[in-house]
């Protein structure tokens, strides 16, 4: 099945130590999408790629980048973790075209991050 | 800006007790609206997408109906493994970026 797969699901890492996410998918989706979501609140948008084009969230901190190798994988990299960032991380792609699926996004399943 | 305005926050049913969640929104010229059913520690699962008023699609026990101000995910006879948070979205104008609601967490009692 055709899907969007997240590793780690579980990451720990120590306050200020870097920390790598990453998120591939087999949708041949043009966009994919970074999200924050902590305990009961909406996802919040970090960036997303629309094929190699990267935008980013006015709010999102600059401890947090993106990188987009090819069409299937996205990294997410936080390169100082603070208390503040553990959360949900969720990646989520989407086929940007005329037609009836246009702007639906697909989940994966999510990286726990907690920081100590 | 857009806004999306989920109720009630919170629902306790009986099973088999139907129900509807609602999903308000005011956007200029609205693309899609999304409902997405979330686990705990899970990302969220693609339900339905509605594109314009009067549209209905049903998987299930599930119902999702548009109008131009909007949108209501019905929920008949529902089962305990019903129970997790429902998530609505919306796209509008020229952009491809939902805005989400905060979601209904929905609670179904054996």
């Amino acid at each position: 099945d055709a899907m969007v797969i997240q590793n780690p699901r579980y990451q720990v890492t120590q306050f200020g130590k870097p920390v790598t996410l990453s998120c591939s998918q087999t949708l041949n989706h043009n966009v994919m999408y970074w999200y924050q979501q902590k305990s009961s609140q909406a996802p919040k948008l970090l960036f997303h790629y629309y094929d190699k084009d990267f935008n980013n969230e006015a709010d999102t901190p600059d401890n947090f980048q993106s990188r987009r190798p090819n069409t299937s994988f996205c990294f997410l990299d936080i390169r100082s973790p603070g208390l503040g960032d553990a959360a949900m991380y969720l990646c989520a792609t989407s086929q940007l075209e005329q037609g009836e699926d246009t702007d639906t996004q697909y989940f994966g399943p999510g990286t726990r991050l907690t920081v100590l | 800006e857009d806004q999306v305005t989920q109720s009630p926050e919170a629902l306790r049913l009986q099973e088999g007790e139907s129900s509807s969640l609602n999903c308000s929104y005011t956007v200029s010229g609205l693309r899609g609206l999304f409902w997405y059913r979330q686990d705990p520690g899970k990302g969220p699962e693609f339900l339905f997408t509605l594109y314009s008023a009067g549209e209905e699609k049903e998987k299930e026990r599930l119902k999702a109906t548009l109008t131009k101000k909007e949108s209501f995910l019905h929920i008949t006879a529902p089962k305990p493994e019903d129970s997790a948070t429902y998530l609505c979205a919306v796209t509008s104008g020229g952009s491809y970026i939902p805005t989400f609601g905060r979601g209904t967490s929905l609670i179904v009692h054996p």
